[in-house]
């Protein structure tokens, strides 16, 4: 079966371009998470999706950063415009989504490096 | 809120055992999560404890202690494939992860 998959891998761009990072779940996981890791902040969570709908973006840095799920096989991070200090790996996660004490355990995908010169 | 804390780094011998200690304080506690991440990799799953005790998966065991705020890895019969970091991670009554800073174990020969 198919991991998370997100595109592109790497990604170097200017200051003040708009940045586009895709990813598509694994079927059937009805959550999705979206993360940035750096150095110096370790792993964040910025934003989730339960069943296609934004549960918590209070991660999300400011109003420069968006994300979408138009549906259940797709989501869309953007960054507009882009500055130097959002340089990071982000990942996207899936799980299943089930309620109660389960594991509901998240898969990552492989990550985009982003670098902004 | 979340707070978390691990050590940064670790050093151990091939063949050795090594505890990896998490420790966290928390609003809300839904699990404790343990995940592997190589260099330049993804963090993959490695274990996960909700009640109180040790989970055992092959060379790999958990421990869980709610009452403490704390939990550890042990990793038997160390290989040098162990070297990468570990994360700890804790879910809150939603599904979202809080993950600490990661502890950088390297296996020495």
């Amino acid at each position: 079966d198919a991991g998370v998959i997100q595109s592109p891998r790497h990604e170097v761009t200017e200051m003040g371009q708009e940045v586009t990072l895709r990813c598509k779940p694994i079927s059937g996981h009805n959550s999705l998470f979206w993360y940035r890791q750096t150095m110096m902040r370790g792993l964040e969570l910025l934003i989730y999706f339960n069943n296609n709908v934004p549960i918590d973006d209070s991660g999300m840095p400011e109003d420069r950063f968006s994300a979408k799920m138009p549906n259940a096989s797709f989501s869309t991070l953007k960054i507009q415009p882009s500055e130097p200090r959002d340089s990071a790996v982000y990942f996207c996660a899936s799980s299943p989504g089930t309620s109660g004490r389960s594991t509901d355990t998240q898969y990552f995908g492989p990550g985009t490096r982003l670098t902004v010169l | 809120g979340q707070n978390i804390d691990q050590p940064t780094e670790m050093t151990a011998t091939e063949g050795a055992i090594v505890q990896i200690n998490c420790t966290y304080q928390t609003s809300g506690f839904n699990g404790l999560f343990w995940y592997q991440q190589h260099a330049g990799e993804a963090p993959t799953f490695l274990s996960y404890n909700v009640l109180d005790g040790l989970e055992e998966k092959g060379r790999f065991s958990s421990f869980l202690s709610r009452s403490k705020g704390y939990s550890y890895l042990l990793l038997k019969e160390l290989q040098m494939k162990d070297s990468a970091s570990y994360l700890c991670a804790v879910r809150d009554w939603g599904r979202a992860l809080t993950f600490g800073s990661g502890t950088r174990l390297q296996v020495q020969p």
